[in-house]
């Protein structure tokens, strides 16, 4: 059980490139989420999901895209990048109520976009 | 909506010397409270929660917090802290079902010996 998982943990990109952060969990867990972590300002909901094929926008949901195929897998991707975008990413996970929807999260991605 | 506000982003305290880290939120309807700690260069973990019931909820490693519904408080404490305890803490609020968990800014909690 290797709980939730993201890859890759460092990356660096260049203004306007694109890319996908991957998500995964082997928990059967229906709810899928994706933070951002910048210094002083917590952790800010970017796209969540309630399950396979349903996804929906958080806090800053601009730059970025999501879906959800499997109950497994939630990849982030970036369209463009922009510098704006560096900061740690987050993965969580959450399941149903006998676990009173409690968030698990993978180790985080490092983006840095110069 | 709910939110999270806690007012501390730095709390430096002696090893053994007790620590209380503040956090508040507001809400329009029922919620659940949760502490999250991270390490440094690590997730976040679950320290601790309150759905319901006796309103003192413990962690297994001798933290505690205390919902007050009148005051809107989830306040953190620990009657004496460990070097290990240096990481920082994260409040966060539901409403009840599937929501979004808004999280404040964190506290970094600094124990020098």
């Amino acid at each position: 059980n290797a709980g939730v998982t993201q890859t890759p943990k460092f990356q660096v990109l260049k203004t306007g490139q694109s890319m996908t952060l991957q998500c995964a969990q082997d928990m059967n867990h229906e709810y899928m989420s994706w933070y951002r972590q910048d210094p002083g300002m917590g952790l800010r909901l970017i796209h969540y999901s309630v399950g396979a094929g349903i996804t929906d926008q958080g806090e800053v949901p601009n730059g970025y895209n999501v879906s959800r195929s499997t109950t497994e897998d939630f990849p982030l991707r970036l369209l463009s990048a922009a510098p704006s975008q560096t900061s740690v990413y987050f993965c969580a996970s959450s399941g149903d109520t006998s676990s009173s929807y409690e968030q698990y999260f993978g180790p985080g991605t490092r983006l840095t976009v110069t | 909506a709910q939110s999270v506000t806690q007012l501390d982003s730095q709390v430096p305290v002696f090893e053994e010397a007790p620590v209380e880290l503040r956090c508040n939120y507001s809400s329009s309807v029922s919620v659940y409270l949760f502490w999250y700690v991270q390490y440094p260069n690590q997730g976040l973990q679950l320290l601790l929660k309150y759905l319901s019931g006796s309103t003192l909820v413990e962690s297994i490693n001798g933290f505690e917090a205390e919902f007050n519904k009148s005051q809107t408080s989830f306040h953190l404490r620990k009657p004496s802290v460990h070097i290990s305890d240096t990481a920082e803490y994260f409040c966060a609020v539901r409403g009840t079902g599937f929501q979004k968990l808004v999280f404040g800014t964190g506290t970094r909690l600094l124990v020098s010996p």
